[in-house]
């Protein structure tokens, strides 16, 4: 258990919706990444959140946004759902903003399904 | 901008044998990390290391070993004696020392058969 909790553990939802995805980083943890595992993508790097402020972006569509609230945890938001969202959505912790320097604590995962 | 390559898509070996997972990496920039991570069925990522471009000694953690050549751009990852439990796909990423993001490879999908 890596200590970074995610819900819902699975999704299931129609196209053109929208989904909420929150992760709680492990305790002391202040930065936050979210991540993409997909069958045709593999595994990317979307979004990053240190102590509240947006530190990194990847390859995160304009469709999804993200935030980190002041009690460190974090959302995922997907909107205008299309087939192919559907993936296993990670969420990461690490002590400090480096996450090349730190290690990353990844959650369990979300499932969405996009039918 | 960085790449991970990892050939072997699948490997199948038998229990005990030794099998060792290949990364490549790319980049142009002389600081980074290189990572491995496990992703076993059962769907969650773990760490198994991390290694700094200015590291290039070998590691050894107990049938893990990590082989570190910056000549060649390669990490690679060997497991001595698998086991069953070893089958997972296992992740080599790569990340810039100032970078907060990640690069990560394919994925080699490992299975050991009893």
């Amino acid at each position: 258990d890596s200590g970074v909790t995610q819900t819902p553990k699975h999704l299931i939802t129609a196209t053109g919706q929208r989904v909420t995805l929150r992760c709680s980083p492990r305790s002391g943890d202040l930065s936050v990444y979210w991540y993409q595992q997909s069958l045709d993508q593999g595994l990317q790097f979307l979004i990053q959140y240190y102590n509240g402020e947006e530190r990194a972006k990847g390859n995160i569509l304009e469709r999804f946004s993200a935030q980190q609230f002041p009690d460190l945890h974090s959302e995922l938001n997907l909107s205008s759902l299309e087939l192919g969202d559907s993936a296993l959505y990670f969420c990461a912790s690490s002590e400090t903003g480096s996450g090349s320097y730190n290690e990353q604590f990844f959650g369990p995962g979300t499932r969405l399904t996009v039918l | 901008a960085q790449k991970v390559t990892q050939a072997q898509t699948e490997i199948s070996v038998v229990e005990k044998e030794d099998v060792t997972l290949d990364c490549v990496y790319e980049t142009r920039d002389t600081t980074y990390y290189l990572f491995w991570y496990k992703q076993p069925p059962s769907g969650e990522l773990v760490f198994l290391i991390r290694r700094n471009s200015f590291d290039e000694q070998n590691e050894i953690s107990g049938r893990y070993s990590w082989n570190f050549q910056k000549s060649t751009s390669s990490f690679n990852f060997t497991i001595t004696a698998s086991q069953v439990v070893d089958s997972a796909v296992y992740f080599c990423a790569l990340s810039l020392y100032y970078g907060q993001n990640f690069v990560f490879g394919p994925g080699t999908r490992l299975s050991v058969l009893p």
